[in-house]
C-alpha cells in the first residue's frame, strides 16, 4: 500500500451533480489536508485536519465540504462545482507533534485527483 | 507574511550538466525549508528540508540545497542530471507550529532534460 491514497484519479462532472472524492493515509500520521492546484498558480492549501478537527479553512467557497471521520480518512464532498473548480485535488498527511512539541511539518502526498467541471 | 518566490518558471538543461533551481523565501523567524518534486500525473514528493544545523542539506536522488540566510535563499542543485529528473519543483516554506503545518508552496520550476 502506498503512504497516501487518492480516489478516484480522474473525474468529470457536471455544475449539477455531486461527487466526493477520497483520501487514505496509511502512515498512521493524525493530521491531513487538502490542496488545490491549478495550472500556473502556486498550491492552494483549503483544509486542515488535526486530530479529526478541522483547524483551517482558507475561505474555500462552500460547495467544497471535507469531512474527515478519522485521522486516517478524509474527504471532499463536491456540489455545484463551476469550471474554474477543475483542478488537481491533492490530498496530504503529516505527523505533527503533540501541544507544546515540535511539528516538522513534513508532508506526504497522494496522486492527487485530476478534477474537470464541464 | 510568509512567501516562496522561484523566479524561473522553466529551465531546460542538457542531460549531464549541471543545475540550479532558484528560491528566495519571506519569514520573520528562522523557517523551515523543503524541495518537492512532482513528475507528471503525480503527487509531491519530499527532495530534502532543512530545519536547522548544517546549511547544507543532502536529499534524496543526488540532489542538495544550501540555506543562505543572508540571501533568504534556499536554491537546489544536482551535479549531474538525468533524463528522469525532468520534472516540476517546488520550494515551500513551514514553520513550527504544535496545532497545524502551515506550509506556502512557491510557483514551481519546470525542468526540461535536453538529450
Amino acid at each position: 500500500e502506498t503512504g497516501v491514497t487518492q480516489t478516484p484519479r480522474h473525474l468529470v462532472m457536471g455544475m449539477t451533480n455531486k461527487k466526493s472524492l477520497k483520501c487514505e493515509q496509511h502512515l498512521g500520521h493524525n493530521a491531513m489536508y487538502w490542496y488545490k492546484q491549478s495550472a500556473k498558480k502556486p498550491l492552494e492549501l483549503m483544509f486542515v485536519y488535526n486530530f479529526k478537527e478541522q483547524t483551517e479553512n482558507n475561505s474555500v467557497p462552500s460547495r467544497f465540504s471535507p469531512e474527515c471521520p478519522n485521522s486516517s480518512h478524509l474527504f471532499l464532498h463536491l456540489h455545484t462545482l463551476q469550471p474554474e473548480d477543475s483542478a488537481l485535488y491533492l490530498c496530504a498527511s503529516s505527523q505533527l507533534g503533540l501541544a507544546g512539541g515540535v511539528n516538522t511539518g513534513e508532508l506526504f502526498f497522494g496522486e492527487g485527483s485530476r478534477l474537470t467541471v464541464l | 507574511a510568509q512567501s516562496v518566490t522561484q523566479p524561473d518558471i522553466h529551465i531546460t538543461v542538457s542531460e549531464g550538466a549541471s543545475l540550479e533551481l532558484r528560491c528566495n523565501y519571506s519569514y520573520g523567524a528562522t523557517p523551515y525549508l523543503f524541495w518537492y518534486v512532482q513528475s507528471p500525473g503525480q503527487g509531491l514528493q519530499l527532495l530534502l528540508k532543512y530545519f536547522s544545523g548544517d546549511t547544507l542539506v543532502q536529499g534524496i536522488k543526488g540532489f542538495e540545497a544550501e540555506f543562505k540566510r543572508s540571501q533568504s535563499s534556499f536554491n537546489l542543485r544536482k551535479p549531474s542530471v538525468h533524463w528522469s529528473d525532468a520534472a516540476e519543483y517546488f520550494c515551500a516554506v513551514g514553520a513550527e507550529y504544535s496545532s497545524a503545518s502551515k506550509i506556502i508552496f512557491g510557483s514551481g520550476t519546470r525542468l526540461s532534460i535536453r538529450p
